[in-house]
């Protein structure tokens, strides 16, 4: 069935280190794939998307690639800060059913 | 961006009493919205979707009668929690498509947290 799988957490780094975030997802036809931000006690923010394989999606510094070969979408970021401290979900779109499904979430800590 | 409004964003209730939880789009008609419920530390589990003008498709293992959901116009989704017990204490999330925008975008709430005591 449909699935996300991503890297599990906690994450701490320091700021200004280099962030990956993995994520690879089982799906049936080409989703259109996301990551969403999740700060505390706030609902989920797109962060970025792809639509297609080889897209790069990119927001705020952060970036992934649509990877048909690898079904993967991973999130870096070249330099973390403080303020990126939050919870990643990756997630994808099947678009015949108009339904999502996400990953179980990321936490990030960034360390000054 | 599209704004996605949700309120109460945190109710606490008795157990065994109803609580209504509102979702509304403030820039765009939304004719489709859903409804997700977040564990702690866990992904979102979607509930169901909410049709304006029809009734709403439940996941399956989501009660109809316990989460009752009504979307009477196009920028207003309800999810009424009945006869609440401690176990439907959770974050609810609601998001909602702007068919004016990118179809695949999503629009998302900040989110009710409920308690049931």
């Amino acid at each position: 069935g449909n699935s996300v799988t991503q890297m599990e957490g906690p994450v701490t780094l320091s700021e200004e280190a280099f962030l990956t975030i993995n994520c690879t997802y089982t799906a049936t036809g080409y989703p259109s794939l996301f990551w969403y931000v999740q700060y505390p006690g706030e609902g989920l923010q797109l962060l970025l998307k792809a639509t297609k394989a080889d897209d790069k999606g990119s927001n705020k510094g952060f970036e992934a690639t649509y990877r048909k070969e690898t079904t993967s979408f991973h999130l870096e970021k070249g330099s973390v800060q403080v303020s990126d401290s939050a919870v990643y979900f990756c997630a994808f779109l099947n678009t015949n059913a108009g339904k999502s499904t996400f990953g179980d979430g990321t936490t990030l800590t960034v360390k000054p | 961006g599209a704004v996605v409004s949700q309120h109460p964003s945190r109710v606490i209730c008795k157990s065994g009493t109803s609580v209504k939880i509102e979702c509304r789009s403030l820039d765009f008609q939304a004719t489709t919205m859903f409804w997700y419920r977040q564990f702690p530390k866990k992904s979102l589990m979607l509930m169901a979707t909410s049709n304006e003008g029809s009734k709403a498709t439940y996941e399956q293992g989501v009660e109809k009668d316990k989460f009752l959901i009504n979307h009477a116009s196009l920028t207003l989704s309800t999810l009424t929690v009945t006869s609440a017990h401690p176990e439907d204490s959770s974050f609810y999330i609601c998001s909602a498509r702007d068919p004016g925008r990118s179809e695949e975008t999503q629009y998302f709430g900040p989110g009710t947290r409920l308690l049931v005591l």
